[in-house]
């Protein structure tokens, strides 16, 4: 039930950009993105409930299309500080009050100088 | 501050030995979920908690019991440890479809 994610690690310099799509087998109910440097706590970057809609959090955005089960996060002008990993964590209702949140297995994602 | 607490922050074991990793949150949130990370398999849910005295499992339940007597404390319990339960687990807490807030990990390793 872990949607799955790609790529699993991407390299890049300071300026490009990259997106990290993830898929789910299942109907999704929502979609949350963040992100984790190393030995640290994963940070949370944004949601996407139902409806498509595009969010954005300075340069990183991210899309949601619940039909196809996918969301990507586009990652534009790619700062030092974006290096780490990127966990897509897809929500999905159990009962009538209950949901199940699982997470994919990350993208690494290193931006150089 | 808002947050979200885990002890013992790291901790080493033998195999058997019943442990308590405490996580409490200051946030009154309903939702609260446990964590264990392990290299290239991501982060897998083991037990979840929609409300007091409402917990469900997650993927990786086998090995571990949670309770939820109290909204803001939510520990996981390791009745005998073993090996393969050597991983980071994360504790975390939400208000129902918002955004996850982290505790700082417990790194457990069992010999």
């Amino acid at each position: 039930q872990q949607p799955v994610q790609s790529p699993q690690a991407v390299i890049l310099r300071e300026g490009e950009d990259a997106v990290i799509n993830c898929s789910s087998s299942k109907a999704l109910y929502s979609v949350h993105w963040y992100r984790q440097k190393h030995g640290e706590a994963p940070v949370f970057l944004m949601i996407l409930l139902k409806g498509g809609e595009q969010k954005g959090h300075d340069k990183i955005s991210a899309s949601f299309n619940e039909k196809k089960q996918q969301s990507s996060l586009y990652l534009t002008a790619s700062q030092l500080s974006y290096s780490g990993t990127y966990f897509c964590g897809t929500e999905r209702p159990i009962s009538n009050s209950g949901y199940a949140l699982n997470f994919g297995k990350g993208t690494s994602l290193l931006v150089t100088p | 501050e808002a947050q979200v607490t885990q002890n013992p922050r790291y901790l080493i074991t033998v195999t058997g030995k019943k442990l308590t990793v405490t996580c409490s949150q200051n946030m009154n949130h309903e939702y609260m979920s446990w964590y264990r990370q392990d290299p290239g398999l991501g982060l897998r849910q083991i037990y979840y908690s929609m409300n007091v005295e409402v917990t469900d499992k997650g993927d990786v339940p086998e090995g571990y019991k949670v309770s939820r007597k109290e909204k803001r404390n939510f520990p996981l319990i390791l009745e005998s440890p073993s090996p393969n339960q050597t991983s980071l687990y994360f504790c975390a807490s939400s208000l129902p479809d918002r955004e996850q807030y982290f505790g700082p990990g417990t790194r457990l390793t069992v010999t």
